[in-house]
């Protein structure tokens, strides 16, 4: 089966710098993605980690590692409406099916 | 602009009605999805099709059933509604060669009573 772990709820500043982690077991592995969901709203793709290392998009950059199931999203220069919910999302298993955490609610402070 | 579009956006019903929620999409993909979102539990998949007559059982699809009779279209029953099947519940779509970069709709919000 696949299960993911994130941390439920983060704090941070405006203009600070945040990281989300993410950790997953899976069999079989196709790519681990994040979304990001304001509240009341759809979630909406940011990014997509296949291979090792660090993606960059912007403010945004996510990090994997498939030897440790972990990765990360990390967030720069925060704004308010970076306040959302960050989904971590596996592709894998026997039907490559994406499975969802539960998601990380991000406040972000003036 | 291609979209994907769900009706009701919000229904209250009954215990043991049917309920169908729709869900169209313009971005002529291949692959739809339905997942429900509740507290503590995020999202899960419900069912899942990979193109016209191809429906296929997610982890929690007790109780729902779906039907793909063209690309467009991926309408949701409930059968016989049951109080914990309240919750918001997105439909989703992706190219048929991705299987994780979804295109969501805006979700409807079910409440059964």
């Amino acid at each position: 089966g696949q299960n993911i772990d994130q941390p439920t709820e983060m704090t941070a500043t405006e203009g600070a710098i945040v990281q989300i982690n993410c950790t997953y077991q899976t069999s079989g592995f196709n790519g681990l993605f994040w979304y990001q969901q304001h509240a009341g709203e759809a979630p909406t793709f940011l990014s997509y980690n296949v291979l090792d290392g660090l993606e960059e998009k912007g403010r945004f950059s996510s990090f994997l590692s498939r030897s440790k199931g972990y990765s990360y999203l990390l967030l720069k220069e925060l704004q308010m409406k970076d306040s959302a919910s960050y989904l971590c999302a596996v592709a894998g298993g026997a039907t490559n099916k994406l499975i969802f955490g539960t998601g990380t609610l991000l406040a972000v402070q003036p | 602009d291609a979209e994907i579009t769900q009706s009701p956006r919000h229904k209250i019903t009954e215990t043991g009605r049917q309920v169908t929620l729709a869900c169209h999409q313009t971005w002529n993909h291949n692959n739809m999805f339905w997942y429900r979102q509740d507290l503590g539990h995020g999202l899960r998949l419900i069912h899942y099709s990979y193109g016209v007559h191809d429906t296929n059982k997610g982890e929690v699809s007790d109780g729902y059933s779906v039907s793909r009779s063209n690309t467009e279209d991926l309408p949701l029953t409930l059968e016989s509604a049951a109080s914990s099947q309240t919750s918001v519940y997105f439909c989703a779509s992706s190219e048929s060669n991705q299987v994780g970069e979804l295109f969501f709709g805006e979700g409807s919000r079910l409440t059964v009573l």
